[in-house]
């Protein structure tokens, strides 16, 4: 399988844990991004990486999270003091930056849940 | 700021018969695209149709065609002959056309579809 993976699909935890996701884009992709998804809504825009240098954050993305992309290969995004808000389901995606389709690929997310 | 709003919050049709999907949208950018994704039970989005802003012809492909409008900012989504496995959540999505910059889309509150047999 050559898609956008993601480790864990699900997790559970208990308010004022730490949580660690991790992204695998597809493998020449040079660009990834990070959606979160809560109940009822579209995906929400939280941060995007060119390679391993991260270019963009929404301010959605509180101090409490960190996303990282060290190697321009996997990132990882981390939740710090978890709250019940930050139960999600959290999309990563990956594209190539002279794509002029601007097509993004989709991995099957994580699904947070925060008790 | 961009915008997409996707009004119908939900529908549902018997097998067979076509469905339209709206979408409107709003941007400064003079260039830009539009995405139609589906989010099956699995969770999984997957790219269903894409538009750029230069190219208001609508097209065919499949059972799915689309209509852009650029004077009233629309871009509505066509099933033909529906089907049970249609049933899914459906976005709309738009993002800037710019190859230098990230090109986040952003995203509708999307349409629950039921298709029933």
């Amino acid at each position: 399988d050559t898609g956008v993976s993601q480790d864990p699909r699900h997790k559970i935890t208990k308010r004022g844990q730490n949580v660690t996701f991790r992204c695998d884009p597809i493998s020449e992709h040079n660009r990834l991004y990070w959606y979160r998804q809560t109940l009822g809504q579209g995906p929400e825009f939280l941060t995007y990486f060119q390679n391993e240098a991260q270019l963009e954050k929404s301010r959605l993305l509180s101090d409490r999270f960190s996303a990282e992309r060290p190697k321009g290969s996997f990132s990882t995004l981390e939740i710090q003091r978890t709250e019940q808000g930050d139960s999600a389901m959290y999309l990563c995606a990956s594209s190539l930056r002279y794509n002029l389709d601007n097509e993004q690929f989709f991995g099957p997310g994580t699904r947070l849940t925060v008790l | 700021a961009q915008k997409v709003t996707q009004a119908q919050t939900e529908i549902s049709v018997v097998e067979k018969e076509d469905v339209t999907l709206d979408c409107v949208y709003e941007t400064r950018d003079t260039t830009y695209y539009l995405f139609w994704y589906k989010q099956p039970p699995s969770g999984e989005l997957v790219f269903l149709i894409r538009r750029n802003s230069f190219d208001e012809q609508n097209e065919i492909s499949g059972r799915y065609s689309w209509n852009f409008q650029k004077s009233t900012s629309s871009f509505n989504f066509t099933i033909t002959a529906s089907q049970v496995v249609d049933s899914a959540v459906y976005f709309c999505a738009l993002s800037e056309a710019n190859m230098e910059y990230g090109n986040k889309l952003v995203f509708g509150a999307g349409t629950i579809l039921r298709v029933k047999s």
